[in-house]
C-alpha cells in the first residue's frame, strides 16, 4: 500500500542550480499539496491543486513552481535555488480538499541549498 | 484571516505523567480543527479532528474538544508514554481547499 511516494528523500544542491521534487499518490486522490518545514515554523503551504491540470498558490509560492499533468502525479520545481530554500518539502493528498481533515503524507525530502 | 497558535515547545514528560498542549485558532465561521502527529522521520498522520462546537475528537488515549467560547482545541493525554514522542501539529480547515497549521509542538517522554 505505497500511498504517497516522494523522492529523493535526501539531495544537496549548490546555489543556483535547479532540481524536480517527485510525487506521486496511488489513492485516486483530486487534491494534492506541497508544503515545507522549517524548524519551529510548522509546515507552510507552497503550492496545492484541486484536481488535473489545475494548481494554486499557497503562502510561499516564490522560487517555485508546479504541475498537474495527471492525477497521480504533482511535481515540485526549484528554480536557480537558494539557501533559503533550504528545509524539508512534504507532499500530501486528499480526497476530500481537506474537509475531513485526512491528508496523506508522504514521507519527506531533506534538501539542502549550499 | 484564519491562523492557528499552539504552545512553545519543547515539553518533556516523565512516562505516565498528564499532557496537555495548548492550541488556539482565529477563523471566520465555523472552522473544523485537527490534530495531526508526526514521528520522528515520518511524515505528518491524522491524529484526531472535530468538525463541530462541542465535539471531542479523540484516539489512542488523546482527546481535544472544540471550544467555540474560547477558540481553543486543547490536546490532552491522561498518561503518556514513551512512544508518544513525537511534534504534534494543530491545524483547521475553513474553506478553499487547505489545512492551516500550527507551528507544531515537540514532546519528549523521559521513561
Amino acid at each position: 500500500n505505497a500511498g504517497v511516494t516522494q523522492t529523493p528523500k535526501f539531495r544537496i544542491l549548490k546555489i543556483g542550480q535547479s532540481m524536480t521534487l517527485q510525487c506521486t499518490q496511488d489513492m485516486n486522490h483530486n487534491y494534492m499539496y506541497w508544503y515545507r518545514q522549517d524548524p519551529g515554523m510548522g509546515l507552510k503551504l507552497i503550492y496545492y491543486s484541486v484536481g488535473a491540470g489545475i494548481t494554486d498558490k499557497g503562502e510561499v509560492p516564490n522560487g517555485y513552481n508546479v504541475s498537474r499533468s495527471t492525477t497521480e502525479d504533482f511535481p515540485l520545481r526549484l528554480e536557480l535555488a537558494a539557501p533559503s530554500q533550504t528545509s524539508v518539502y512534504f507532499c500530501a493528498s486528499s480526497s476530500a480538499g481537506g474537509y475531513t481533515g485526512e491528508l496523506f503524507f508522504g514521507e519527506g525530502s531533506r534538501l539542502t541549498v549550499l | 484571516g484564519n491562523s492557528v497558535t499552539q504552545m512553545e515547545g519543547p515539553v518533556t514528560l516523565s512516562e505516565e505523567a498528564f499532557l496537555t498542549i495548548n492550541c488556539t485558532y482565529t477563523a471566520t465561521g465555523y472552522p473544523s480543527l485537527f490534530w495531526y502527529v508526526q514521528y520522528p522521520g515520518e511524515g505528518l498522520q491524522l491524529l484526531l479532528k472535530a468538525t463541530k462546537a462541542d465535539d471531542k475528537g479523540s484516539n489512542k488515549g488523546f482527546e481535544a474538544t472544540y471550544r467555540k467560547e474560547t477558540t481553543s482545541f486543547h490536546l490532552e493525554k491522561g498518561s503518556v508514554q514513551v512512544s508518544d514522542s513525537a511534534v504534534y501539529f494543530c491545524a483547521l480547515y475553513n474553506q478553499g481547499g487547505k489545512l492551516i497549521f500550527g507551528q507544531g509542538t515537540e514532546l519528549s517522554v523521559k521513561p
